[in-house]
């Protein structure tokens, strides 16, 4: 059964750090993984999708490797902002269970000014 | 492009009535999924629809129900609601199986009393 955690749950770091969110899988037969953003009571944002093929992806300050061999991918965020502030949620869509996402549990990002 | 719309954006309802949540895919997607996402936690799949049919279920219990529009809109139905079914229910739009990059509503948060 494939199971998706991110560590740590929270996080708290000063504007302008850069820093790494973690999420790991247990099972390596993945299509994809997607890392989206979610603020408070709101939608999920899709910040990010790698391939099984993929290495890694970047947009802007937001860089996502992927390592299926060991089931890990970070998320790196250069120059952290405090509009970067939101939870941050990982989801594996597994090989061989059609389209569904499982996710983490998310990781809370504060960034303080 | 709207994204994905979903509503109502807020619910209230009594133990055992029934509800129905409503989404409308992103223009140019064909699959919908929807998730139940409890306070604190990462998005629980309930169900998938492609071509008007059910092709993916999680374990969710036969009060949940849903339906796919010939306009690829979807409904989520649940039926004798419990204090349990509180949750934040998002609404996400694939193209194809699900296997591409999916894309979520901002969510209709249900409250049951």
């Amino acid at each position: 059964k494939q199971e998706v955690t991110q560590i740590p749950a929270a996080l708290s770091v000063p504007e302008g750090e850069n820093l790494v969110l973690n999420c790991s899988f247990t099972d390596s037969a993945i299509y994809n993984l997607q890392w989206f953003r979610q603020d408070p009571g709101k939608g999920l944002t899709s910040l990010l999708l790698i391939q099984s093929s993929q290495r890694e992806q970047t947009s802007g300050r937001l860089n996502a490797s992927l390592d299926k061999s060991s089931g890990r991918s970070t998320l790196y965020i250069a120059a952290s902002q405090p509009g970067d502030s939101a939870t941050y949620l990982c989801a594996v869509r597994p090989g061989n269970q059609g389209g569904k996402l499982i996710f983490g549990q998310g990781t809370e990002l504060s960034v303080k000014p | 492009d709207a994204g994905v719309t979903q509503s109502p954006t807020h619910l209230i309802k009594t133990r055992g009535q029934q509800v129905t949540l409503r989404c409308s895919p992103k223009s140019g997607h064909d699959t919908v999924s929807w998730y139940q996402q409890a306070l604190g936690q990462g998005p629980q799949f309930i169900f998938q629809y492609y071509e008007e049919e059910e092709r993916q279920r999680g374990n969710f219990p036969d009060r949940f129900s849903g339906h796919q529009f010939p306009n690829y809109s979807s409904e989520l139905n649940v039926n004798a609601l419990l204090l349990g079914d509180s949750a934040l229910y998002l609404c996400a739009s694939s193209l194809g199986r699900g296997h591409t990059e999916a894309f979520f509503g901002q969510g209709t948060r249900l409250t049951v009393v």
